[in-house]
């Protein structure tokens, strides 16, 4: 199965930050990637698949880019509804795979 | 609006088989392309998919856990049913039913983009 490794595991970052987290598949995956966000006690809310299309409804101050094995979610501008936990999940074929995760605080 | 809601068992004893329900509106397997899929998450620690079923009865499973996975649908009443058998305590977690869209089906971009609330399953004797 393909794995993903995102980083940082968690960040610090103030109101109007931009904020960049990392994920990387162990093998190349082209563009099959999305980004969820998790806020606590909530289900995950999908803001970003093939790498880099922004989801019906996302502010466009997040956007995702890369290919390969190496993709970056970046918030720019961060907000206090953004402070939550981001993963990205994989989907270059079955078994589908998420990464570990990436909190983001308050700084 | 699509919506998902899971149901089932809040706790569950060890060697138990653990039935969950999804039943969604908004959507129907008739209509051709829908997917639904089943995540899970222990309680602090990350996503873990478990298992996709789609509208023609095509079924996926996660290798790690698919000799314990049961997946189906009934299309008449909108349900998801998933059973887990030999439940144990690392089974303790918050379970997801997910929707894929069918355009992204198509497209082969497996991306969940409408979620249930989720269920908190415990595994304790």
């Amino acid at each position: 199965a393909i794995q993903l490794t995102q980083s940082p595991s968690s960040l610090s970052a103030s109101v109007g930050d931009r904020v960049t987290i990392t994920c990387r598949a162990s093998q190349g995956i082209s563009s099959a990637l999305a980004w969820y966000q998790q806020k606590p006690g909530k289900a995950p809310k999908l803001l970003i698949y093939d790498a880099s299309t922004l989801e019906s409804g996302v502010p466009s101050r997040f956007s995702g880019s890369g290919s390969g094995t190496d993709f970056t979610l970046t918030i720019s501008n961060l907000q206090p509804e953004d402070f939550a936990t981001y993963y990205c999940q994989q989907f270059n074929g079955y078994p589908l795979t998420f990464g570990g995760g990436t909190k983001v605080e308050i700084k | 609006q699509i919506t998902l809601k899971e149901s089932g068992p809040t706790l569950v004893k060890p060697t138990q088989t653990l039935t969950l329900t999804c039943t969604f509106s908004g959507f129907s397997f008739i209509t051709g392309g829908e997917g639904v899929g089943w995540i899970r998450q222990p309680p602090g620690k990350a996503l873990e998919w478990l298992a996709v079923i789609y509208w023609n009865d095509d079924k996926r499973f996660s290798p790690s856990m698919k000799s314990r996975l049961t997946i189906t649908k009934d299309t008449s009443k909108d349900q998801v049913v998933l059973t887990i058998t030999y439940m144990d305590p690392v089974d303790t977690a918050t379970y997801f039913c997910a929707h894929l869209d069918p355009q992204l089906v198509y497209l082969e971009m497996y991306a969940f983009d409408f979620w249930g609330q989720g269920t908190l399953v415990t595994v304790s004797s």
